[in-house]
């Protein structure tokens, strides 16, 4: 099956820097890439998506990219707030609308 | 995007018994799933809910420890059956809304805070 790994598992920035977090998977027929934000005691909340036939997508401050022929895509948070403080997932697709998760990364934004 | 709501939101339990879940959609979905999330740990899926028919559960989950109901397209609930304190977790479940079967984004309800003592 798929296996997604995610890097750093935790990323420390000032407020107002960028943050960039990267995720790798092994199953080139993946073709849908979610991220996932979850907040302490909160449930995990879709932040933004992208499929394997674009390279790039970007909602305000935070964008995505896809690497498919390194089987890679970054989340990107610019301008970072203390609320963008939280644990990031990163997922891949797998067949029958499954989802493959990473380990998450604890993002940490210094006021 | 649907609202998707879990009884119990937490509880406390004693271990050889068991524990039954219920996941509430306000609108008809194709696909709902059922997720644990142990403490500072990413999300394994248990098990996909299927309408009118078994459940088909991911590799280490078995029915008999997790059966899971799926009787309509608005309602699934997910048991978990003589519990053991390896068992406390946040039990979650997510949808799939989109009647497109390209579609993969899911959405998650509140969670369910289960301890075992």
């Amino acid at each position: 099956g798929e296996n997604v790994e995610q890097h750093p598992s935790t990323l420390s920035v000032q407020e107002g820097d960028s943050a960039v977090i990267k995720c790798t998977y092994s199953d080139s027929a993946s073709n849908y890439f979610p991220w996932y934000k979850q907040e302490l005691g909160k449930r995990p909340q879709l932040i933004i998506d992208i499929r394997s036939n674009v390279g790039e997508k970007k909602d305000q401050r935070i964008a995505v990219t896809l690497n498919k022929t390194a089987k890679h895509f970054s989340l990107h948070i610019t301008e970072t707030q203390p609320e963008d403080s939280a644990v990031y997932f990163c997922a891949a697709s797998e067949g029958n609308n499954r989802l493959a998760f990473g380990k998450g990364n604890q993002v940490v934004v210094i006021p | 995007s649907a609202v998707i709501s879990q009884k119990p939101s937490r509880d406390i339990c004693q271990r050889g018994t068991s524990l039954t879940i219920q996941c509430q959609v306000d609108s008809q979905v194709t696909m709902m799933f059922w997720y644990r999330q142990q403490p500072g740990q990413s999300l394994t899926l248990i098990a996909t809910a299927n309408q009118g028919s078994e459940a088909t559960y991911e590799s280490g989950f078995v029915i008999d420890k997790f059966p899971i109901s799926r009787p309509n397209l608005t309602f699934s609930t997910l048991t978990v059956s003589n519990m053991s304190p390896e068992d406390s977790s946040i039990y979650l479940c997510s949808v799939v809304s989109s009647t497109h079967s390209s579609s993969y984004e899911q959405y998650f309800g509140p969670g369910t805070r289960l301890t075992v003592t």
